[in-house]
């Protein structure tokens, strides 16, 4: 069985650019959620989708954005960037029941410059 | 409310004992416990519900106490392959929004 898939793994931006990464779950599953990892702040709750709707958002501005296919691929998208959004971008995935072990992906590492 | 982990990191030698500590200020209905070596994603350890129970994996294991909302991880016997940053989390009442604690950096040495 496939593990979680994100693309790419490693990006470098300039502030004010954009950016969208990609997540693809592990056939069958239905929840994405999306994390920040910072050497400072540890492993930051970004949003989690459920079969196309977002259930829960972390507290991060509204440049930080998601969405989630039919087919349970999840996109997340960052506006605006700025330096402080220098990060490792984990998504992972589960079955969506709650309390369910996560399968996490490798990530992807953000730079920006 | 995020959980605060104890130590913030150790350094063992192989064959010795190392319990991790997380602590919630909010009231935990689940605790899980995740192992993330450094350049790879975190794997999943145990996962312990309400009720005290323990949970087991390889030589590490882990209990959990709701009253005094924490979690303590357990590592017996540490091998090498036991290095990395041990995080734990919860979802505080199925909220869907997972809350990870500020991770035990361990380091194993031969």
């Amino acid at each position: 069985k496939a593990g979680v898939t994100q693309t790419p793994r490693y990006l470098i931006k300039t502030r004010g650019q954009q950016v969208t990464l990609s997540c693809s779950p592990i056939s069958g599953h239905r929840s994405v959620s999306w994390y920040q990892q910072t050497p400072g702040q540890g492993l930051q709750f970004l949003f989690e989708y459920f079969s196309e709707t977002q259930r829960n958002k972390g507290n991060f501005p509204g440049r930080f954005s998601g969405r989630q296919f039919s087919n349970s691929r999840s996109e997340m998208n960052v506006s605006t960037l700025e330096l402080g959004d220098s990060a490792l971008y984990l998504c992972a995935s589960s079955g969506g029941q709650g309390n369910e072990k996560l399968f996490f992906g490798s990530g992807t590492q953000l730079s920006v410059l | 409310q995020q959980p605060v982990q104890s130590p913030q990191a150790v350094i063992l030698r192989e064959g010795e004992d190392a319990v991790i500590n997380c602590s919630s200020s909010k009231a935990l209905y689940s605790v899980h416990w995740y192992r993330q070596k450094h350049g790879e994603a975190p794997v999943f350890l145990m996962i312990l519900l309400k009720g005290g129970e323990q949970k087991g994996h390889e030589k590490i294991s882990a209990s959990f106490n709701e009253k005094k909302q924490q979690s303590s991880l357990y590592l017996t016997a540490s091998q090498l392959s036991y290095s990395g940053t041990y995080f734990c989390g919860t979802d505080f009442s199925g909220t869907y929004k997972y809350i990870f604690g500020t991770g035990t950096r361990l380091k194993v040495l031969a």
